[in-house]
C-alpha cells in the first residue's frame, strides 16, 4: 500500500517565520503535489513536481515554493509566512494517470 | 482556472435516507474522480468515470459521468453513519494535476 507521510500534523508558526512542510512518499512516484485546503473552497493546488528537480506552478503559488532534490521527498516552503497561510495542507503523489494518494494533513497556525 | 461546484455545500440526513450530490463546470473534462475525506485524513479515491454517460456503482453509491463530461452525481441509497464525510468531486483535463470541487460535507444521523 502505498505510504505518504508528512511530517507534522500540526504546526503553529509566527507571522515572518521561514516554515517548512515536508512529504515523503516511498511507492516510487513520479507525481508530487501540494494542496491548501479550506472551508468551502476545497483543495487548491499550490504546485506540483512531476521529476526530481522540475516544478511547476499550480493555481496557488504566490507566497510559497518548493523544492525536490529526491524523488521520494518534495518540501512546501512558506519563506515569511502570514496570518493569510493558515490552513491544512495536503501532500499527494502519483504515477502516471494512477488515483492521488494522500497524506493525513498539516494543519499550519500562523500567529 | 477550471472551476467545479459542488452541490449542496452542507448536508445532515438520517439514517437509511438517499441523498444525491451533484458536481457542476462549464468546462469538458477527461475525466472524474470522486474522493470522500474523513477528520483527520486525507481524501481517499471513491472512483473514476472517464466516458459521457457513464454509470459506476460501489455498494450503495451510484456515480454518474454527465453526457457532454461536464458534470457527474453521486448518489447514495439508504445512507449509513459510515457514508459521514466530506466528499469531494475533481477533475483531469489532461494536464498532470486534478481541479478539485468545494466539496460536499455529508452527516448521517444513526
Amino acid at each position: 500500500d502505498v505510504k505518504v507521510t508528512q511530517s507534522s500534523r500540526y504546526l503553529v508558526k509566527r507571522t515572518g517565520e521561514k516554515v517548512f512542510l515536508e512529504c515523503v512518499q516511498d511507492m516510487d512516484h513520479e507525481n508530487m503535489f501540494w494542496y491548501r485546503q479550506d472551508p468551502g473552497l476545497g483543495l487548491r493546488l499550490i504546485y506540483f513536481s512531476y521529476d526530481v528537480k522540475m516544478k511547476e506552478k499550480g493555481d496557488i503559488p504566490e507566497g510559497y515554493s518548493v523544492s525536490r532534490e529526491k524523488k521520494e521527498r518534495f518540501s512546501l516552503i512558506l519563506e515569511s509566512a502570514s496570518t493569510n497561510q493558515t490552513s491544512m495542507y495536503l501532500c499527494a503523489s502519483t504515477k502516471g494517470t494512477s488515483p492521488l494518494h494522500f497524506g493525513n494533513g498539516t494543519r499550519l497556525t500562523v500567529t | 482556472t477550471q472551476l467545479l461546484e459542488q452541490s449542496p455545500q452542507f448536508l445532515s440526513i438520517q439514517e437509511g435516507e438517499n441523498l444525491t450530490v451533484y458536481c457542476n463546470s462549464s468546462s469538458v473534462f477527461s475525466s472524474l474522480q470522486w474522493y470522500r475525506q474523513e477528520p483527520g485524513e486525507g481524501p481517499v479515491l471513491l472512483v473514476t468515470v472517464v466516458t459521457g454517460g457513464e454509470v459506476k456503482k460501489l455498494k450503495r453509491l451510484t456515480f454518474q459521468f454527465g453526457d457532454a463530461r461536464k458534470d457527474s452525481s453521486l448518489h447514495i441509497t439508504a445512507a449509513q453513519p459510515g457514508d459521514t464525510g466530506l466528499y469531494l468531486c475533481a477533475g483531469g483535463t489532461g494536464r498532470r494535476a486534478l481541479t478539485f470541487g468545494s466539496g460536499t460535507r455529508l452527516q448521517v444521523q444513526p
